[in-house]
């Protein structure tokens, strides 16, 4: 099956700089790769997505970035406001179907005031 | 639209206990999955979906059941609750593979 590894496992940055988090996954048949921010106590939620037929797709400050041959998509976020302070999760469904998504195991990003 | 709502909120059990999670989606979406989550951890998929009648097996199912007898409703059902158990719990909804939809959660503990 597939297996997702995410990094770094907490991330510092200071409000205003930007913060990077990388995934790589394991099975070449994944077409789907979302990011999803969990809150302390609350659902994960949908940021950003990609499919394997794109590089690279951009929503205001949120970016991801695909390689298909190194398998490895990242996470780039512009101008960190402490509202961005949460737990954010890579995923990438298994066997390139409706199976389900594989999760990495989270990224804690604070935000330094 | 109310989503992806889930019940109960919270439960404690006792060892060889069981339960019903419930959980409905009113987005008319085909697919439906369970997840657990447990302490600074990524989601596992417990079992899935892909539309009424039939379900199948995510990464770790051993100790729960589900059946998906309608589009709108897809229940998880523990057997002889054990302490591996204790986790919060996660149902999620898409159309297709696109976004999945998560419910609130139940937070269960097992003691």
């Amino acid at each position: 099956g597939e297996n997702v590894e995410q990094h770094p496992s907490t991330l510092s940055v200071q409000e205003g700089d930007s913060a990077v988090i990388k995934c790589t996954y394991s099975d070449s048949a994944s077409n789907y790769f979302p990011w999803y921010k969990q809150e302390l106590g609350k659902r994960p939620q949908l940021i950003i997505d990609i499919r394997s037929n794109v590089g690279e797709k951009k929503d205001q400050r949120i970016a991801v970035t695909l390689n298909k041959t190194a398998k490895h998509f990242s996470l780039h976020i512009t101008e960190t406001q402490p509202e961005d302070s949460a737990v954010y999760f890579c995923a990438a469904n298994s066997l390139g179907g409706a199976d389900g998504l594989t999760f990495g195991k989270g990224t804690h990003l604070i935000i330094q005031p | 639209n109310a989503g992806v709502t889930q019940t109960p909120k919270f439960r404690i059990l006792k060892i060889g206990q069981s339960m019903t999670l419930q959980c409905t989606q009113d987005m008319n979406h085909n697919y439906m999955y369970w997840y657990r989550q447990d302490p600074g951890m990524g989601l596992k998929l417990i079992y899935y979906s892909v539309g009424a009648g039939i379900t199948d097996k995510g990464e770790v199912p051993n100790g729960y059941n589900v059946s998906r007898s309608t589009t709108e409703d897809f229940p998880l059902r523990l057997e002889l609750a054990a302490p591996s158990q204790t986790s919060v719990y996660f149902c999620a909804s898409s159309y297709g593979v696109n976004e999945q939809f998560f419910g609130p959660g139940t937070r269960l503990t097992v003691l």
